[in-house]
């Protein structure tokens, strides 16, 4: 079956433009998640949502990111008045609801959206 | 406190070669979850394996084989006989069954992997 999607797969910006990120998670798939990975490093977490739970947004750097999630569907995530930092790559994973209550569960990763901020 | 590290942050070997990429973690819980991913230069991060606590039983798929040992909370990761399209960044990672509903898993920094013809 179809695996997670992101779209775009590239945007350049200038600084202090918003910029939106989407996900389409792998259908089915109650959980969503976003990372930040700047170049070389490792995986950041930004924000988890679970069905229709409060999202867990303790990742999120700054209130200049938000995301939203219809459902358990597609997601976007939002950066208002980009800066040269933001620059990185946003990968979204998905994984399915637990027959290993809530934790253990594989996530499984889209292409990433790589930002470039100018 | 949860932690994953993976020291190793760049290895380089020749075509053929083993290749053992280490992953040390801390955690608290009884109950957690160890993974490891792949990412190659194209940028996707690709699922090899989860392993779960109670499960110590070393596995084996192909030329890829995980070690994981409870009493060193170690879960390393061997490649037998490296090939080129083994050239990846090499993430290992740990969830917590008592994070509830919070499926947060951390990641180590990630190896990369250099396989060289």
């Amino acid at each position: 079956g179809a695996g997670v999607s992101q779209s775009p797969s590239n945007k350049v910006t200038e600084k202090g433009k918003d910029v939106e990120l989407r996900c389409d998670p792998i259908s089915g798939h109650t959980a969503l998640y976003w990372y930040r990975q700047r170049l070389g490093q490792g995986l950041e977490f930004l924000i988890y949502f679970q069905g229709n739970s409060a999202p867990d947004k303790s990742g999120l750097p700054s209130d200049r990111f938000s995301a939203e999630r219809t459902g358990e569907s597609v997601s976007t995530l939002t950066i208002q008045r980009t800066q040269q930092e933001d620059s990185a790559v946003y990968l979204c994973a998905s994984s399915p609801t637990g027959r290993y209550r809530g934790a253990g569960e594989t996530q499984y990763f889209g292409p990433g959206t790589r930002l470039l901020v100018l | 406190a949860q932690k994953v590290t993976q020291a190793q942050t760049e290895i380089s070997v020749v075509e053929k070669e083993d290749v053992t990429l280490d992953c040390v973690y801390e955690t608290r819980d009884t109950t957690y979850y160890l993974f490891w991913y792949k990412q190659p230069p194209s940028g996707e991060l690709v699922f090899l394996i989860r392993r779960n606590s109670f499960d110590e039983q070393n596995e084996i798929s192909g030329r890829y084989s995980w070690n994981f040992q409870k009493s060193t909370s170690s879960f390393n990761f061997t490649i037998t006989a490296s090939q080129v399209v083994d050239s990846a960044v090499y993430f290992c990672a740990l969830s917590e069954a008592r994070t509830g509903n919070n499926r947060k898993l951390i990641w180590g920094l990630g190896t990369s992997l250099a396989v060289n013809p």
